[in-house]
């Protein structure tokens, strides 16, 4: 199994600011992404994160407002920029490993106010 | 496309009854079918899946389900529900033959098990 941790687990911004959430996971993994998930609710996959170029994004996300790094095989940021009340969620990083499971991470709280 | 159905928002059993949270699934080639728990304030959990072979398949905390091909349906089951078995469940579906890895999760539905 895999084990991934977030940070910051949680954070309240201000309206028009950035914030750049981290992903590392202890173990080498084949993809990484990343989803939002209001509470109590189901998960919205944001993007694909590709090691060493761009993501791969879903309808709706955009990289200019949420801009994915993968620089290596373990580790991935998201950034949030620009941000107002509607991107307040929770971000969560995701993995899936070579037995096909997928992990996830505590994920990151974000209110913007 | 692929897409999971959790037709039930919430699930009520009593501690030590059976339980069953129901998920149906469509996908273009095979499915591959995942259960998740997520406790509040947590991340989503990996509880069991299917790939191939035997259609029961068991995982954490005691929990199993079948997969049904015919009905396209993957219920969860635990023979007897405890107290904390009391979370948010979320069923997802992935086509390996398309979609590059991409999972398809369900509304979720929440369990709750009274003592």
């Amino acid at each position: 199994s895999a084990v991934i941790s977030q940070k910051p687990s949680r954070d309240i911004c201000q309206r028009g600011t950035s914030l750049t959430i981290q992903c590392q996971v202890d173990s080498q993994v084949t993809m990484m992404f990343w989803y939002r998930q209001q509470p109590g609710q189901s998960l919205t996959l944001i993007a694909t994160a590709n090691q060493g170029s761009e993501a791969t994004y879903e309808s709706g996300f955009v990289i200019d407002k949420f801009p994915i790094s993968r620089p290596n095989l373990t580790f991935s940021t998201l950034t949030v920029s620009n941000m107002s009340p509607e991107d307040s969620s929770i971000y969560l990083c995701s993995a899936i490993g070579e037995t096909y499971e997928q992990y996830f991470g505590p994920g990151t709280r974000l209110t913007v106010t | 496309a692929q897409s999971v159905a959790q037709p039930e928002d919430q699930v009520n059993v009593a501690e030590g009854n059976p339980l069953t949270v129901k998920c149906t699934y469509s996908v273009s080639g095979n499915p591959y079918l995942f259960w998740y728990v997520q406790y509040p304030n947590r991340g989503l959990q990996f509880l069991l899946k299917y790939i191939t072979g035997d259609n029961l398949v068991k995982g954490s905390y005691g929990f199993e389900a079948e997969f049904n091909k015919s009905q396209t349906s993957f219920h969860l089951k635990k023979p007897s529900a405890l107290v904390s078995d009391s979370a948010l469940y979320f069923c997802a579906v992935r086509d390996m033959g398309t979609n590059a890895g991409k999972s398809t999760f369900g509304d979720g539905t929440t369990l709750t098990v009274k003592p």
